[in-house]
């Protein structure tokens, strides 16, 4: 099974700052036939279901602030939060769906400080 | 617009098993796989597996093959999802989900518990 590890496990930061979530695959999920890298992020928030923010590793689903970036490709992967706002509370979670099974990491918990 | 609607909560004993439906609207049933991912309290999110509406097809994780049956009714726009052989460690939120991206839309979740 390809594991993913999310950097930190929780994070703290100040309203209007930057967050920072790093996610790591144990291999490679970009697929060199079409370029891209099947990877998404989730932001859940408590007593709800996940929402999908971002797919194929960079791509903002419809309604995301701007606010809300990803980078990364092959197995290094990078959540960015510009400008933290308190809505933004949430455990994050990075996704591979390269192959079966798909896997999560085991999320990352963001609080403001 | 699209809406994934689950069943209510389960209390099963263990040795028991469960069924699970989410029925959708607002988009074509048959255009996109569903996916069954699960959450035990306080826990992280474990992809089960997901059933291709159209043509019935299916993949399930190795962990659940033998005890997940994953089924669908295109009349109904409905997916199921039985979990058989239950333990304390199949206590969890079960959610389905699905979309053009794999994991657009969720469901709203169903509480599953087993307790003797």
């Amino acid at each position: 099974d390809v594991v993913m590890t999310q950097s930190p496990d929780s994070l703290t930061v100040s309203l209007g700052e930057r967050a920072t979530i790093n996610c790591k695959s144990s291999r490679t999920l970009l697929y060199s036939s079409n370029n891209k890298n099947y990877l998404a992020w989730f932001q859940q928030k408590p007593g709800q279901p996940p929402k999908l923010l971002l797919s194929w590793a960079s791509t903002r689903e419809s309604g995301v602030p701007e606010r809300f970036s990803g980078s990364g490709s092959g197995t290094d992967f990078t959540l960015t939060i510009s400008s933290l706002q308190a809505d933004d509370v949430a455990v994050y979670y990075c996704q591979q769906y390269f192959r079966t099974p798909y896997t999560f990491g085991q999320g990352s918990k963001l609080e403001i400080k | 617009q699209v809406q994934l609607v689950q069943s209510g909560t389960e209390v099963k004993k263990p040795g028991a098993s469960v069924r699970v439906s989410c029925k959708a609207s607002g988009y074509t049933f048959t255009g996109y796989h569903m996916h069954w991912v699960r959450q035990a309290p306080g826990q992280g999110l474990e992809w089960m597996g997901w059933i291709n509406p159209n043509t019935g097809g299916t993949n399930q994780a190795q962990k659940f093959q033998g005890r997940v049956t994953l089924t669908r009714d295109t009349s109904i726009n409905t997916a199921y999802m039985d979990l058989g052989r239950l333990t304390s460690d199949d206590t969890a939120v079960y959610y389905c989900a699905s979309g053009p991206d794999f994991f657009d839309y969720w469901g709203q979740g169903t509480l599953v518990t087993v307790s003797s």
